[in-house]
């Protein structure tokens, strides 16, 4: 079965300071590992996709990075502006390959 | 342009309420879908069209009843719905069908069903 775990639930940083947030996954034959922002109230906005190890991708403050088995997802010197809820996500695999497999997100609060 | 556009934003409907939820995108992709994301959970497939055409039911209640006009237009039918049913509803839009391509959100549609 097709598992995607992010880590930690939620992450309290002041404003500069530089972490990183986990999404482990499981599932046969990756075909890429999609990087969310959600917002309150808001539909997920769509950041990176990564389709192999070893594979980075920026936009501003954030990096994303790929493993054979995780991927990370860098804020470097963050601001208020990056609270939110970052989802990863990949596609499913055999018969569920129409559908994206969340995991449960992590709840980034940066405080000023 | 990466842009998926919903409305209405909010909507309050009674059990025996009919209403429609309204998706369109202009990007040029094939493939259209509707989630459902209760609070503090991730979004859930409800259902896929590709080419215009139904392609996936994740076993959605007949209550929900989803429409395709054409390629830009997604529409979700909603009738007879339960407290239950109240959630953020997002449509996304993808070039095609295969979750390997990029999924695009739309800011959802929030339902209340009193």
């Amino acid at each position: 079965e097709d598992q995607v775990t992010q880590s930690p639930e939620a992450l309290r940083l002041q404003e500069g300071e530089s972490s990183s947030l986990n999404c482990s996954y499981t599932v046969s034959g990756l075909r890429g590992l999609f990087w969310y922002r959600q917002d309150p109230g808001k539909g997920p906005e769509f950041l990176f996709t990564l389709y192999s190890a070893g594979e980075e991708k920026e936009k501003e403050r954030l990096k994303a990075t790929l493993t054979k088995k995780e991927s990370f997802l860098h804020i470097t010197a963050p601001k208020p502006e990056d609270s939110a809820t970052y989802l990863c996500a990949v596609p499913g695999s055999g018969g569920s390959n129409y559908k994206l497999t969340f995991g449960k997100g992590t709840l980034l609060t940066v405080n000023p | 342009d990466t842009e998926v556009t919903q409305t209405p934003k909010h909507l309050v409907m009674g059990m025996t309420n009919k209403k429609s939820l309204k998706c369109e995108q202009h990007m040029g992709h094939r493939a259209m879908y509707w989630y459902k994301q209760k609070a503090k959970k991730p979004p859930e497939l409800m259902f896929v069209y590709s080419y215009e055409k139904l392609s996936i039911n994740e076993s959605v209640p007949s209550r929900f009843s989803p429409e395709c006009p054409n390629s830009s237009l997604l529409n979700l039918h909603l009738h007879a719905l339960q407290p239950e049913d109240s959630a953020l509803y997002l449509c996304a839009s993808s070039r095609r069908q295969g979750a390997e391509n990029t999924i695009y959100f739309g800011e959802g549609s929030w339902l209340t069903v009193v």
